[in-house]
């Protein structure tokens, strides 16, 4: 079956600009996880969500970042006014169950973020 | 706040020999302990995790991992190499908070390099 899915691949954006990064999970799973990855680092978690309930956003860095899921399936994270500190490789992932961290997380091939 | 610490950066091994990655992990009670894999323009893949029971898990892939609490490790492993296994590997701990395990914490990766 299909993966964890996210667009788009890569995204050039000027400094100031909003973007929108989307994530559809695999089908069926109920729980979904933002991270992002800097050059020559591991992934950085961001928050998450069961079903429609984000659960933890601590790991975003300001207020300039926001994540939802509405409907509980595809998630969407935004960055406003984006800054070139901003620039990473941004990565979903999603899991089957409510176990948070404790239930194997699938990854998607991450969105790379560039900021002019 | 759990941490884990990839001592190695790089390690250059030659194919069909055996290969050790080293993973360091501080948290106070049992941690529950990943290793994924990366490879170019791939998401993360699980490799085997740890939580309880045995500590030698084996995973996919022909990788085995060893816990070992007096050590605070969780060593990846396997006995004979091959040139697809030319990856970046990452070890991740699950993170806590007040209302229960939330995504994963992981360190800075180790890159694997293979020698013909």
């Amino acid at each position: 079956g299909a993966g964890v899915s996210q667009s788009p691949r890569y995204k050039v954006t000027k400094r100031g600009q909003d973007v929108a990064l989307r994530c559809d999970p695999i089908s069926g799973h109920v729980s979904l996880y933002w991270y992002r990855q800097a050059l020559g680092q591991g992934p950085e978690f961001l928050t998450y969500f069961n079903y429609e309930a984000q659960q933890d956003k601590s790991g975003l860095p300001n207020d300039r970042f926001s994540a939802e899921r509405p409907e509980g399936s595809i998630s969407t994270l935004t960055i406003q006014r984006t800054e070139q500190r901003d620039s990473a490789m941004y990565r979903c992932a999603s899991s089957p169950g409510l176990a948070g961290g404790l239930d194997t997380q699938y990854f998607g091939p991450g969105t790379r973020l560039t900021v002019l | 706040a759990q941490s884990v610490t990839q001592p190695d950066i790089h390690i250059t091994v030659s194919e069909g020999a055996s290969l050790e990655l080293r993973c360091n992990y501080s948290y106070g009670a049992t941690p529950y302990l990943f290793w994924y894999v990366q490879s170019p323009g791939q998401g993360l893949q699980l490799l085997l995790k740890y939580f309880s029971g045995d500590t030698l898990v084996q995973g996919i892939k022909g990788f085995e991992a060893e816990f070992k609490r007096s050590q605070s490790s969780f060593n990846l492993r396997k006995p004979s190499v091959h040139w697809s296994d030319a990856a970046e590997y990452f070890c991740a701990v699950v993170m806590y908070s007040g209302g229960g395990a939330d995504g994963l914490t992981f360190g800075k990766g180790t890159h694997l390099i293979i020698q013909p």
